[in-house]
């Protein structure tokens, strides 16, 4: 059974950082590309990420561009999301979703909420 | 960006009646179209990909069509766990662009 479960989020201020990852199990992490996908409170969801199966290639949404960064550790099965110089908007539940091929997500994790607020 | 407009914004319907929901692109993305359902307090889940193929496990009354920049996500009989919001999804090469639209929400009339 495929599961990912994200770990990481919090209460930070504007202008922090914190470090999400994703413990992913059940099938080849190695093989799949991977992705970050928020969802601020009451609101639609937003593709922040993605990253291929070897880490060659990295997108990023314009929004988040120069302050997060995703990477990948496929012998502990991980994923991570580095965030800095977090702000007000980026106020969301973040989920990790296993990607087939870009621009697609068949399984998902729970998520982790991350608050920035002073 | 691509922008996707979804509608309509609220669909009112009982079990059993079919629903139709549609997904419309700004501009031409081929095929590359996906649908998810999402539950209160829980992740969004695959539906479909590419436009008209479904996610492993998804029933068959779930189908979807369309290609260029009208798609359609039709439910042939609602079941009761099918009352939820429906997002589409979808992405260009280039220059990259992965969008979602902003959501159907389904609910019993």
């Amino acid at each position: 059974e495929v599961q990912l479960v994200e770990s990481g989020g919090g209460l930070v201020q504007p202008g922090g950082s914190l470090r999400l990852s994703c413990a992913a199990s059940g099938f080849t992490f190695s093989s799949y590309s991977m992705n970050w996908v928020r969802q601020a409170p009451g609101k639609g969801l937003e593709w922040v990420s993605y990253i291929s199966s070897s880490s060659s290639t990295i997108y990023y949404a314009d929004s988040v561009k120069g302050r997060f960064t995703i990477s990948r550790d496929n012998a502990k099965n991980s994923l991570y999301l580095q965030m800095n110089s977090l702000r007000a908007e980026d106020t969301a539940v973040y989920y990790c979703a296993r990607g087939p091929v870009l621009g697609e997500a068949d399984y998902w994790g729970q998520g982790t909420l991350v608050t920035v607020s002073s | 960006e691509i922008v996707l407009t979804q509608s309509p914004a609220t669909l009112s319907l009982s079990p059993g009646e079919r629903a139709t929901l549609s997904c419309r692109a700004s501009q031409s993305v081929s095929s590359y179209l996906a649908w998810y359902q999402q539950k209160p307090g829980q992740a969004p889940r695959l539906l479909i990909y590419d436009a008209s193929n479904r996610a492993t496990g998804i029933p068959a009354r779930f189908s979807g069509s369309g290609s260029g920049t009208d798609f359609t996500l039709t439910i042939s009989s609602l079941e009761p766990e099918d009352f939820a919001v429906y997002y589409c999804q979808q992405r260009s090469n280039w220059p990259l662009s992965i969008t979602f639209g902003q959501g159907t929400r389904l609910e019993i009339k």
